[in-house]
């Protein structure tokens, strides 16, 4: 059964130039979280989904960044203009509410690294 | 002050060690607790959750303290497989159901042979 799945695993990309992360959530699953990881602030929670509806976004840092969930199987996470201070890892996570597996538990994707120039 | 505070460390500990790692969290009103593990360049995943009667799991043991809102994992006989860092993991304040998770910076263990 396929986990969580995230492209680009890789991204460089020259500061101002629209960078677009991708995350496909484990079938079923209907929670979908998009954090960023940096060794400054750890591990942050930028907005999350519950059956494709934006709950929380607070932690989205600005205007530049903005995320969609079209469908129960996809969701993207653009920053536009990216600047040099967005380079981090960023993980897509997703749960079930119902099912097996510890209540709450979240699966986490491989990450995006992105580097912003 | 952070909703969930950890000692960053590095631990380095010898093999056959056993390391204890704790956390504190803000939000008396937070339900559920968990520790997740990652390893380096990796995703974290989930190593346990932590009951309010205190749980073990192997050689891991987690431990919960709501009157102090302290969190303790506790490693006996550490291999060099259980170097990463571990996140002490809390659920939001308000977030009811929807499992919204407020993590820790995390602290590192490092096992040495």
């Amino acid at each position: 059964d396929a986990g969580v799945i995230q492209s680009p695993r890789h991204e460089v990309t020259e500061m101002g130039q629209e960078v677009t992360l991708r995350c496909k959530p484990i079938s079923g699953h209907d929670y979908l979280f998009w954090y960023r990881q940096t060794m400054m602030r750890g591990l942050e929670l930028l907005i999350y989904f519950n059956n494709n509806v934006p709950i929380d976004d607070s932690g989205m840092p600005e205007d530049r960044f903005s995320a969609k969930m079209p469908n129960a199987s996809f969701s993207t996470l653009k920053i536009q203009p990216s600047e040099p201070r967005d380079s981090a890892v960023y993980f897509c996570a997703s749960r079930s509410t119902i099912g097996q597996g510890e209540k709450y538990e979240q699966y986490f994707g491989p990450g995006t690294r992105l580097t912003v120039t | 002050r952070k909703e969930v505070e950890q000692d960053p460390g590095p631990f380095n500990v010898p093999e056959g060690a056993t390391v204890a790692f704790n956390c504190t969290y803000s939000n008396s009103a937070s339900q559920s607790f968990f520790w997740y593990r990652q390893d380096c360049r990796k995703e974290p995943k989930l190593l346990m959750s932590v009951y309010s009667s205190g749980n073990e799991d192997g050689r891991f043991t987690a431990q919960l303290n709501r009157a102090s809102q302290y969190i303790s994992l506790l490693i006996r006989d550490s291999k060099l497989s259980d170097s990463a860092t571990y996140l002490c993991v809390v659920n939001g304040a308000g977030s009811g159901n929807t499992g919204k998770l407020i993590f820790g910076q995390g602290t590192t263990l490092q096992v040495k042979p």
